[in-house]
């Protein structure tokens, strides 16, 4: 089975604290995903990833980078964390088009 | 552009009782569908997925069909248990250009089975 790996189930940072959020995939993927998931909203793509240092903004980029120096690992970065950004954050990988992606258990991010 | 529109929740069921949720969509070329259940504390599950017209996808007793003349994708299940009870999402995966991968979803809809 795929196996997507995010590095917290729960985080607790400061307004203005740079936050790097880790996933890991083993199945050698090449597409990566971040999401946050607010309720009520659903599920909202922040960037994405098609090859290694490759990356498209999704549709809410602002406030956040990656990194994808390896195939495997996919960073979320929160470049100054705000309280607006206190969300659940989900990472996926897939194999490409038309393909399901596989999700992470999430990472519960609070900015205090 | 693409986008799912899925039923607002929440839905609250009796157990045994016959569950749909329905969900529509937009999209350029032809997509394939697929629906995630997502349980309590944890991420997204692929429950069931669709790659062409009047295909049908079923798992744990769940099924949709695609319907490309009606553009819509809902979940049924027969029965359902308590053990259902999570935030279904529907989502379809666009063909082609910058978006190649991504998958767009709807904004869930929160099933509760009462025993």
């Amino acid at each position: 089975d795929v196996k997507v790996t995010q590095s917290s189930r729960y985080l607790v940072k400061r307004t203005g604290e740079k936050v790097f959020l880790e996933c890991v995939q083993d199945m050698d993927h090449e597409n990566m995903f971040w999401y946050r998931q607010d309720p009520g909203l659903g599920l909202r793509l922040i960037y994405f990833s098609y090859d290694v240092k490759m990356k498209e903004k999704g549709d809410i980029p602002e406030g956040y980078s990656v990194s994808r120096e390896k195939k495997e690992r996919f960073s979320l970065i929160l470049e100054s964390a705000s309280t607006n950004q206190t969300s659940m954050y989900l990472c996926a990988s897939s194999t490409g088009e038309f393909q399901p992606q596989h999700f992470g258990d999430g990472t519960r991010l609070s900015i205090l | 552009g693409n986008s799912v529109t899925q039923m607002e929740g929440p839905v609250t069921l009796s157990e045994e009782a016959f569950l749909t949720i329905n969900c529509t969509y937009t999209a350029t070329g032809y997509p394939s569908l697929f629906w995630y259940v997502q349980y309590p504390g944890e991420g997204l599950q692929l429950l069931l997925k669709a790659t062409k017209a009047d295909d049908k996808g079923s798992n744990k007793g769940f099924e949709a069909t695609y319907r490309k003349e009606t553009t819509s994708f809902h979940l049924e299940k027969g029965s359902v248990q308590v053990s259902d009870s999570a935030v279904y999402f529907c989502a379809l995966s666009s063909p082609g250009g910058s978006t190649l991968g991504r998958l767009y979803f709807g904004r869930g809809t929160q099933l509760t089975v009462w025993p």
